[in-house]
């Protein structure tokens, strides 16, 4: 079966200091690769994403993210993090589905960036 | 740019009755919309995707005929909960997508949810 691993519930990290989100993939073929953030009682909003090309993307907020293929992983990172920063992330899969496409999400985990 | 309004943000409801959640897609059309339900301390469960004009693709085990997605235009999808009860209380996220060509690539821009309360 088709899976995303957001292996950490909760990721403490103190404001200044870099901070990693991890995310692996179990998936067929190519997939396309997402990072998404939820504040509190909001929707979600895009951070970034993998489709093809350079391993490293870079996104909003100052994120990015390594896609790495022998590992399947997708690890969110930040090099300083700022107590903002704190909200529920999650990883998502783009993969191939009967008739289309299929979106499957991580579990989330959540960060706490303290001053 | 890319905003998805999503209205109401909160509703509460008697058990029995429907309610019609919309979802928006400000400045850009949306070829692809999709509702989310999310559990409390869960992930997202992807409802079903429903392009404009045509039927939406309800995700395995959600019921067709409680949860009612209609997407007539490429701005506008609702989301009907048919006779709700409190089992149906959850947080739902209505999320648009511009799909350019044969390109399915495109993020997924979100409204900012709506939280259904059924008493």
């Amino acid at each position: 079966a088709q899976s995303v691993a957001q292996p950490e519930d909760q990721v403490n990290v103190a404001e200044g200091n870099p901070l990693t989100v991890k995310c692996t993939y179990s998936v067929s073929g190519n997939p396309y690769l997402f990072w998404y953030v939820q504040y509190p009682n909001r929707g979600l909003q895009f951070l970034l994403k993998y489709i093809t090309g350079d391993n490293l993307v870079k996104g909003s907020y100052g994120f990015e993210a390594e896609f790495n293929k022998s590992q399947t992983s997708f690890h969110l990172k930040k090099p300083s993090a700022l107590v903002s920063d704190s909200a529920l992330y999650f990883c998502a899969v783009r993969v191939p589905n009967t008739g289309g496409f299929k979106t499957i999400f991580g579990a989330g985990t959540r960060l706490f960036v303290k001053a | 740019g890319a905003v998805v309004s999503q209205h109401p943000s909160w509703v509460i409801c008697k058990s029995g009755t429907s309610v019609k959640i919309e979802c928006r897609s400000l400045d850009f059309q949306a070829t692809t919309m999709f509702w989310y339900r999310q559990f409390p301390k869960q992930s997202l469960m992807l409802m079903a995707t429903s392009n404009e004009g045509s039927k939406a693709t309800y995700e395995q085990g959600v019921e067709k005929d409680k949860f009612l997605i209609n997407h007539a235009s490429l701005t506008l999808s609702t989301l009907t909960v048919t006779s709700a009860h409190p089992e149906d209380s959850s947080f739902y996220i209505c999320s648009a997508r511009v799909d350019r060509g044969r390109s399915s690539n495109q993020p997924q821009h979100f409204g900012d949810g709506t939280r259904l309360s059924i008493l």
